[in-house]
């Protein structure tokens, strides 16, 4: 099983600072990496699939890069709204597990 | 638009069952690919189930193979996880979701789940 590490687990930040996510595979899976944002009491929402590509409605400050084992989510300046849980995600090939990091808190400093 | 409603939580002893329901709307389910996630109470996503759009792939989890069946309803468009001999450590809230992509790889809609608790 593809394990997905998230890092820092948690990180303190003021808006309109930018903000780095990390998400590290134990072996390759390609551009299959999705990253989603969790509020208290929500539903995940998609934000980045296949790495880099924004999901509908995303704004243009949320951006994602990475291929293989690395992959990072970044956030060029921070809104008060994007303050909450980060995942990401991926799909082996066969058969088709998918698997979550542990996610990575991003709070108000 | 697309909706997912999940419905059919409750409290329930270890050992007993529960079948979750998830109505979509604004799509049909045998198009798309649809999965079960669930996250325990303060922890991470942690997906469980998928029935791919041809209803004849179909996965789980390792720890629920066995226990747990999903399954739909083309004509209610309606998703179903049947879940047996339930343990304190299935207690979380799930949440069904349209997946999207290679093999669903992807979550791109989700409903707002429903809690399932299992306490003696």
């Amino acid at each position: 099983e593809i394990v997905l590490t998230q890092s820092p687990a948690t990180l303190s930040l003021s808006p309109g600072e930018r903000a780095t996510l990390s998400c590290r595979a134990s072996q390759s899976v390609r551009e299959y990496l999705a990253w989603y944002q969790q509020k208290p009491g929500q539903a995940p929402r998609l934000l980045i699939y296949d790495a880099s590509n924004r999901a509908t409605g995303i704004p243009a400050r949320f951006s994602g890069s990475g291929s293989g084992t690395d992959f990072t989510l970044t956030i060029s300046s921070l809104e008060p709204e994007d303050f909450a849980v980060y995942y990401c995600q991926q799909c082996s090939n066969w058969p088709p597990m998918y698997t979550f990091g542990q996610g990575t808190k991003l709070e108000i400093k | 638009q697309v909706q997912l409603v999940e419905s059919g939580g409750g409290v329930v002893q270890p050992g007993m069952s529960l079948r979750l329901s998830c109505a979509a709307s604004g799509f049909t389910l045998t198009s798309q690919g649809m999965h079960w996630v669930r996250q325990a109470p303060g922890k991470g996503l942690e997906w469980v189930a998928v029935i791919w759009y041809d209803g004849n792939h179909i996965f789980y989890r390792d720890s629920v193979k066995g226990r747990f069946t999903i399954s739909r309803d083309a004509s209610k468009n309606t998703l179903y996880l049947q879940m047996n001999t339930l343990r304190a450590e299935d207690t979380a809230l799930y949440y069904c979701a349209r997946g999207s992509g290679p093999n669903h790889s992807r979550f791109e809609y989700w409903g707002q789940g429903t809690l399932v608790t299992v306490s003696s």
